[in-house]
């Protein structure tokens, strides 16, 4: 069964700190996306990718986040200047849009800002 | 604002019943539901989707979906108490769009 990559799956870093967050979606999917989930919270869209560029982002995605594939295989998120608020779980999901089903997640980057 | 809501539960069921799970969206234009399963401190896991008006049926597991009245639920036959999880229904509007998700509903399944 191919599987999402997450690394790392645990981040602590000091708030103002950079972090990046790295994810190698499924080899043959077309649309990468960035999801968070604060705990307690619902799963929430931040960004979807295609093509080697932004497809779509929500009003979370603000100029503090960005998105790379740098490689053919690597998909990153990048937080800068962290907030004790970003502290959350970081899911990247793949999919592959001419098959109708729905995304594979990562097992997702626990992310604490201190 | 787009809305997918559920009832936030706990839902508790003892081991062996049925266990229905509701969910209703805001956007007409949604095209294709999804149940996820996601265990505590772990990523969303794909059980069910369903595209068309009607029941789908996949172990036991059956979605069922009414676009008319913007419905869509999950039943869960024979609970086990494995099957205790937060349940995540997920909606989108095309193919490649975002997936937009409720806040989930927690089941327990009892002994």
């Amino acid at each position: 069964e191919p599987e999402v990559t997450q690394t790392p799956s645990h981040q602590v870093t000091q708030m103002g700190q950079e972090v990046i967050l790295r994810c190698v979606p499924i080899s043959n999917h077309l649309y990468f996306y960035w999801y968070r989930q604060i705990l307690g919270q619902k799963v929430e869209f931040l960004v979807s990718f295609y093509n080697n560029e932004i497809s779509e982002k929500s009003e979370i995605f603000d100029d503090q986040f960005s998105v790379e594939r740098p490689d053919g295989s690597n998909f990153t998120l990048k937080i800068r200047s962290t907030k004790l608020e970003d502290s959350a779980m970081y899911f990247c999901a793949s999919s592959d849009p001419g098959r109708t089903y729905g995304y594979t997640f990562g097992s997702g980057t626990r992310l604490t800002v201190v | 604002q787009k809305e997918v809501e559920q009832n936030s539960g706990p839902l508790s069921v003892p081991e062996g019943a049925i266990a229905s799970l509701n969910c209703t969206y805001s956007d007409r234009v949604s095209q294709s539901f999804f149940w996820y399963r996601q265990y505590s401190g772990k990523s969303p896991e794909l059980i069910m989707s369903i595209y068309s008006n009607g029941d789908k049926e996949d172990g036991r597991f059956t979605a069922q979906l009414n676009k008319a009245s913007q419905y869509v639920s999950l039943l869960i036959r024979d609970s086990q108490p494995s099957d205790s999880a937060t349940y995540l229904c997920a909606v989108k509007v095309s193919t490649a769009s975002k997936l937009t998700f409720g806040t989930g509903t927690r089941l327990q399944v009892t002994l």
